[in-house]
C-alpha cells in the first residue's frame, strides 16, 4: 500500500459550482479508490478506477488517472450543501483486501 | 442487507483502562480491517483479520489486539489506555478473495480517554 496526498487541503465552493480534488502518489498501482466522510462519521467508498482506465463516471463524479502524472482528479459536478464532506484517495499497489492509507483528505465545504 | 455496524457509539474511558470495541461485517464479507482517527487526520490502518487471523498490522503497539469469530465479526481490544488513544476507531469489511477491492465502513466508535 501507498498513502495518496490529496490537494487541495481545505476547498470552498458555492452550492452548483464544481469542485476539483486530486491525489498524488509515488509508485505504480492497480487501482485508486475515493473515499467520502461526512463529518464525524465512517467513510464511504464513491469509486473505484483501475491503472489501465483514464476516466470514470458515477452520477455526478468524475474520475481522471493519469499514470504517467502518478495522479487523480475527483471532479464533482453542480455541487450541494450535502456534498460537505472530507474526501480521501486511496491508492493500491496490488489490490484484494490491501490496507488502506489514508492522506489527511480535502475538506469540501459548499455554502448554499 | 445490513451494512457494517460498530459498538458502542461513544465510549469514555480513564486512562489505564482497557476496553473493547464490536464490529459485525457487511453480509457476505469475511475480512475485518480497523482503522484509528484522530481529530483532523485520515485513518490510520490498525490491522486486518481474516479466517481468525491477523493478517497485516499497521505501526501500532501491542497494546491493541484484535479478535475474528467464526461468523466474522471482529473485536478490537485497547489495554493501558492514554490520552492520546481518544479517536474515532473504524470498522472495515472486504472480501479477502474475488476482485471487489471497495471496503465497507461503519459509522465508528468514538473513544474519549480521560
Amino acid at each position: 500500500s501507498q498513502q495518496g496526498e490529496e490537494d487541495p487541503q481545505a476547498l470552498s465552493i458555492q452550492e452548483g459550482e464544481n469542485a476539483t480534488m486530486n491525489c498524488s502518489y509515488k509508485t505504480s498501482i492497480n487501482n485508486l479508490q475515493w473515499y467520502r466522510q461526512n463529518s464525524g462519521r465512517g467513510l464511504v467508498h464513491l469509486i473505484l478506477i483501475r491503472s489501465n482506465e483514464r476516466e470514470k463516471h458515477s452520477g455526478r463524479l468524475r474520475v481522471t488517472l493519469d499514470t504517467s502524472k502518478k495522479s487523480s482528479s475527483l471532479l464533482i459536478t453542480a455541487s450541494r450543501a450535502a456534498d460537505t464532506a472530507s474526501y480521501f484517495c486511496a491508492p493500491l499497489t496490488q489490490g484484494g483486501s490491501e490496507k488502506l492509507v489514508f492522506g489527511k483528505g480535502t475538506k469540501l465545504t459548499v455554502n448554499p | 442487507d445490513a451494512g457494517v455496524t460498530q459498538s458502542p457509539t461513544h465510549l469514555i474511558k480513564t486512562r489505564g483502562q482497557q476496553v473493547t470495541l464490536r464490529c459485525s461485517p457487511k453480509s457476505g464479507h469475511d475480512t475485518v480491517s480497523w482503522y484509528q482517527q484522530a481529530l483532523g487526520q485520515g485513518p490510520q490502518f490498525i490491522f486486518q483479520y481474516y479466517e481468525e487471523e491477523e493478517r497485516q498490522r499497521g505501526n501500532f503497539p501491542d497494546r491493541f489486539s484484535g479478535h475474528q469469530f467464526p461468523n466474522y465479526s471482529s473485536e478490537l481490544n485497547v489495554n493501558a489506555l492514554l490520552l492520546g488513544d481518544s479517536a474515532l476507531y473504524l470498522c472495515a469489511s472486504s472480501l479477502f478473495r474475488g476482485g471487489r477491492y471497495e471496503q465497507y465502513f461503519g459509522p465508528g466508535t468514538r473513544l474519549t480517554v480521560t
